[in-house]
C-alpha cells in the first residue's frame, strides 16, 4: 500500500459546526503532515507529526486541532471556522521527519465553510 | 531566504513541445530539489527530484537540470502530452535538519491536442 488515504473527498460545513478530517496510511511513515492549499496557490504547511507527537505547529488557530491516534491515522478536527478556511485540506506522509527524500501526499479533503 | 521562485505563472505549448518551468532559490543550505505534478482535485505528486551533487536527472520524459552556482534549477518535459496538463510546483528542503518542503508558487501548465 503505497497511498494516504483522504476522508471525507467533500465537506460542507456551517460555522457552528464541529467535523472531523481523517488519514489514514500504511506505508510505516512516521511523519504526517497536515497542509492546506488555496486555489491556484502551493501547498501550506499546518502541523507535523513525528512518531506520533506534535512537532511543528505553524500557528494555526485554534479552531484547528489535530490529532494523532497512532502511528497510521491522523485527524483533523475543526469547529467554529470561517468562510475563508474554505480550501482543499491535505495530508502528506514521509518516513521520518529528518532524511527523507519526499512526501506521498493524500487527494485532499475539499473543505466549503457556509 | 526561504523562498523559491518559480516562473512562468502559466505556459501553454503545443503537443510534442517542450515546456521548461524555472526555480532560483536563495537558501545555499537546501539540499533536495523535487518538483510535484498536480491535477485539479488532487493532491500533488511527487514527479522527480535532484539533490545538488548533480546537474541532470532524466525520469523518462521529465529531466531536471540543476545550476548549483547560479542556485537554479529547471523542470523539462520533453514530447509533451495533453495528459501533462496539470499544476507544476518546484519546492526545496534541507534534508539533515527536517526543515518542511518551501513550495514555488506553481506554474500552470496546458498542453494543446
Amino acid at each position: 500500500d503505497t497511498e494516504v488515504t483522504q476522508t471525507p473527498k467533500h465537506l460542507v460545513m456551517g460555522m457552528t459546526n464541529k467535523k472531523s478530517l481523517k488519514c489514514e496510511q500504511h506505508m510505516g511513515h512516521r511523519a504526517m503532515y497536515w497542509y492546506k492549499q488555496k486555489a491556484k496557490k502551493p501547498p501550506e504547511l499546518m502541523f507535523v507529526y513525528s512518531y506520533e507527537k506534535l512537532s511543528i505547529n505553524e500557528s494555526v488557530p485554534s479552531r484547528f486541532s489535530p490529532e494523532c491516534p497512532n502511528s497510521s491515522l491522523l485527524n483533523l478536527h475543526l469547529h467554529a471556522l470561517q468562510p475563508e478556511d474554505s480550501a482543499l485540506y491535505l495530508c502528506a506522509s514521509s518516513q521520518r521527519v529528518t532524511g527523507n527524500y519526499g512526501y506521498t501526499f493524500g487527494s485532499g479533503t475539499r473543505l466549503t465553510v457556509v | 531566504q526561504q523562498q523559491v521562485k518559480q516562473s512562468p505563472q502559466s505556459l501553454i505549448v503545443q503537443k510534442g513541445g517542450i515546456p521548461i518551468i524555472n526555480c532560483a532559490y536563495e537558501n545555499t543550505a537546501f539540499d533536495y530539489f523535487p518538483w510535484y505534478q498536480q491535477f485539479p482535485g488532487k493532491g500533488p505528486a511527487l514527479l522527480i527530484a535532484i539533490r545538488p551533487d548533480v546537474s541532470e536527472k532524466k525520469e523518462g520524459r521529465f529531466t531536471i537540470s540543476f545550476n548549483k552556482s547560479a542556485k537554479q534549477f529547471s523542470l523539462h518535459i520533453m514530447d509533451s502530452q495533453p495528459g501533462d496538463s496539470a499544476t507544476y510546483f518546484c519546492a526545496a528542503s534541507m534534508v539533515a535538519s527536517g526543515s518542511r518542503l518551501t513550495f514555488g508558487e506553481g506554474t500552470q501548465l496546458t498542453v494543446n491536442p
